[in-house]
């Protein structure tokens, strides 16, 4: 089974609209951290935000929010107001346990932002 | 400079030859990681280190090496490069924490 599952292979937005990505985890780890990274064009791998299991709040960084919900297994991104930079490659991935753990990610999702 | 800095960041290479992707990073982090990335298929775990004694396969070591010299450093090698190691390839450091990966430019490699 994947451990992370990205449905949404493209979306599509236009700027200024805010757009949620779809990310859900598998894990029986307790402690477990969730994180976005955005690919542009140009291959870099840019970290957007951090979710740990154990935060009670979603994490916000800028226009990028995480909807952390527990109980359902998902960690979706919401990006508010987008952007036409913004449009790229989304991945999703997860660190299980603390410690000794490495990142699984999940397939990606394409987002492309129209004027 | 970059935190993280891969060398060469594109390169082209028959098959049956041997090449290394060099990485080395400068946050002073104990952890680092090889991944190959494939259209489709995001980002796969080939070898990772935790310290500069530790060496791990991740999911898809073969055909792969790595050495560690120093703990900035930390090499991958393919011993016979075959078409299908056709990829994008990245190096990644994380500190204890792993509460965040930093990421090299990645090096582009093509086998023909």
């Amino acid at each position: 089974a994947q451990k992370i599952t990205q449905t949404q292979p493209g979306m599509f937005v236009q700027e200024k609209e805010a757009v949620t990505l779809d990310c859900t985890y598998d894990t029986s780890d307790q402690s477990y951290g969730l994180f976005w990274y955005k690919q542009p064009s140009s291959g870099e791998m840019i970290f957007l935000i951090y979710q740990g299991s154990y935060d009670e709040q979603n994490a916000t960084e800028g226009r990028y929010s995480l909807n952390f919900q527990k109980a359902r297994k998902s960690a979706n991104l919401v990006i508010s107001a987008s952007q036409l930079g913004d449009s790229a490659m989304y991945f999703c991935a997860m660190r299980e346990g603390f410690g000794y753990s490495t990142l699984t990610f999940g397939k990606g999702t394409m987002l492309l932002v129209s004027p | 400079d970059a935190d993280v800095t891969q060398t060469p960041r594109n390169r082209i290479t028959k098959t049956g030859k041997r090449i290394m992707l060099e990485c080395s990073q400068t946050k002073g982090h104990d952890r680092m990681y090889w991944y190959r990335q494939d259209p489709g298929l995001g980002l796969r775990l080939i070898y990772y280190s935790f310290d500069v004694k530790d060496i791990n396969k991740g999911e898809i070591s073969d055909g792969y090496s790595v050495s560690r010299q120093a703990q900035a450093k930390f090499s991958l090698s393919l011993e016979s490069a075959i078409p299908n190691q056709t990829a994008l390839y990245f190096c990644a450091t994380s500190d204890i924490q792993n509460t965040e990966a930093f990421f090299g430019q990645g090096t582009r490699l093509t086998v023909v």
